[in-house]
């Protein structure tokens, strides 16, 4: 059980194309979803975090015009990344979260993302 | 502030135990979750402790000491296969994780 898909695992487009990254819990309710980016060698970076029909809340120094993210049901979260540029290359990873409070995030199997 | 505290790497050999140690400071405190990072992928999940004391999973245990603000995962008969980093994750009291860059595990034949 509580299985998150995330598609799609890889991106390769030129610079100022707009991404869309998906998220679904395939298995459960995701009262919560997280969208979190990681370079190499480094830690986790929560960027969003969102609740199914209400707006995101966003770390800060994550520019919300940039980074997208619509929630709009239980089982999928989006993440939309606008006009990608080189800088934006990352592995981006969504979780999500179901009524248990706590509980664990159930993570997605990420998408990598590279901005030629 | 919040911080966790873990070793950056260690090295165990196949069929051996080892213990990875975490301590931490948060800002209220909701229970602490073990996770296993596979390079090039995501986390999975492996563990949650919210009292104190051992909690065993197979081959996998973690232990938590809340007073002391200190944790340790415990894996028994290492396989190549755990080569991985585990990070440390406590829940502060907004029920966020928050994350370090955990432990590299590097298991030799």
């Amino acid at each position: 059980g509580a299985v998150v898909s995330q598609h799609p695992s890889w991106v390769i487009c030129k610079s100022g194309t707009s991404v869309k990254i998906e998220c679904r819990s395939l298995d459960f309710q995701a009262t919560t979803m997280f969208w979190y980016r990681q370079f190499p060698k480094q830690s986790l970076m929560l960027m969003a975090t969102s609740n199914e029909g209400s707006k995101a809340t966003y770390e800060q120094g994550v520019e919300k015009d940039k980074f997208l993210i619509n929630h709009a049901s239980l089982t999928l979260s989006t993440l939309t990344v606008t006009s990608a540029h080189p800088e934006d290359s990352s592995f981006y990873i969504c979780s999500a979260r179901g009524g248990d409070i706590p509980g664990p995030q159930h993570f997605g199997d990420g998408t990598r993302l590279s901005i030629l | 502030g919040q911080n966790i505290d873990q070793p950056t790497e260690m090295t165990a050999t196949e069929g051996a135990i080892v213990q990875i140690n975490c301590t931490y400071q948060t800002s209220g405190f909701n229970g602490l979750f073990w996770y296993q990072q596979h390079a090039g992928e995501a986390p999975t999940f492996l563990s949650y402790n919210v009292l104190d004391g051992l909690e065993e999973k197979g081959r996998f245990s973690s232990f938590l000491s809340r007073s002391k603000g200190y944790s340790y995962l415990l894996l028994k008969e290492l396989q190549m296969k755990d080569s991985a980093s585990y990070l440390c994750a406590p829940m502060d009291s907004n029920y966020q994780l928050i994350w370090g860059a955990g432990t590299k595990l590097i298991i030799k034949p």
